[in-house]
C-alpha cells in the first residue's frame, strides 16, 4: 500500500526565512504528485502538482517542490516565507493514470512569526 | 465557477443517532471522492465514485458508513449509529475524469458527536 511521510510536525520561521517540507512516499510504481495548504479557517487549496516532465514544478505564491524519483522525494520550497504562509501544508500521491484516491501525508503546520 | 459545496458546515449529534452529509461537486466532474480529516489521524480516503462504476469503498471504516450518488452529481455519506470516534471532519472532493488529476476540495463537514 502507498504512504506518504512529511517528517515535520510543526515548523517554526522567521519573517523572510527560506522553507523546506519534507515529504517521501513508498510506492514503486509511477505516481503523481501533489502539495495542498490548507489557511486557516480555509478549505484545501492545491499549491502544486506534478505528474511528469521538468522534475522542478513551481506553483502558487511563490512555491516550488522538487521531484526526485531515486530518493521517492517530493519537497517543498520557498526561498523566503510571509506571514501569511502560516498554515498546514500535504503531502499527497496518488497513481499514474487514473481517478484514484489521494493518500496523504499527516501534515506539516507552518507557523511564520514576524 | 462555483466550487464543490457542503452541507451542513456543521453537526452536532448524540451517540447512537444517524447523520447525513451532502456533498455538491463542481459541474461536470466525474469523480467524487470523500476523505475525513481528524486529529492525529491526517486524511483519510473514505469512498471513492467514478461516473457509473461500482464505488471504491476500500476506505470506509466500518459498515455503519455508507455513501451514495445520484445522478452522478450529489452525493451523501450516510454515519448510521454514531460513534464519538466519527467526530471528525468530513471533506469531498472532485475531479474531471480523463486527462486530469487535481482533486478540488470543499470546505467540509465539521462532525462531532456527543
Amino acid at each position: 500500500a502507498q504512504s506518504v511521510s512529511q517528517h515535520n510536525h510543526h515548523v517554526i520561521l522567521s519573517e523572510a526565512a527560506s522553507l523546506e517540507l519534507g515529504c517521501n512516499y513508498s510506492y514503486g510504481g509511477t505516481v503523481n504528485l501533489f502539495w495542498y495548504v490548507q489557511y486557516p479557517g480555509q478549505h484545501l487549496q492545491l499549491l502544486l502538482k506534478y505528474f511528469s516532465g521538468d522534475p522542478l514544478v513551481k506553483g502558487i505564491k511563490g512555491f516550488e517542490a522538487e521531484f526526485i524519483k531515486s530518493k521517492f522525494s517530493f519537497n517543498l520550497r520557498k526561498p523566503s516565507v510571509q506571514w501569511s504562509d502560516t498554515a498546514e501544508y500535504f503531502c499527497a500521491v496518488n497513481l499514474l493514470g487514473g481517478n484514484t484516491p489521494l493518500v496523504f501525508g499527516k501534515g506539516t503546520r507552518l507557523s511564520v512569526i514576524a | 465557477g462555483a466550487g464543490v459545496s457542503q452541507s451542513p458546515s456543521n453537526k452536532v449529534t448524540e451517540k447512537g443517532k444517524d447523520v447525513e452529509l451532502r456533498c455538491d461537486p463542481i459541474s461536470g466532474h466525474t469523480a467524487l471522492y470523500w476523505y475525513r480529516q481528524s486529529l492525529g489521524q491526517g486524511l483519510e480516503f473514505l469512498i471513492y465514485f467514478q461516473g457509473n462504476s461500482a464505488p471504491d469503498k476500500s476506505g470506509l471504516p466500518s459498515d455503519r458508513f455508507s455513501a451514495e450518488r445520484t445522478g452522478g452529481s450529489v452525493s451523501t455519506l450516510t454515519i448510521q449509529r454514531t460513534q464519538q470516534e466519527d467526530s471528525a471532519v468530513y471533506l469531498c472532493a472532485s475531479s474531471l475524469h480523463t486527462g486530469a488529476y487535481e482533486q478540488y476540495f470543499g470546505p467540509g463537514t465539521r462532525l462531532t458527536v456527543t
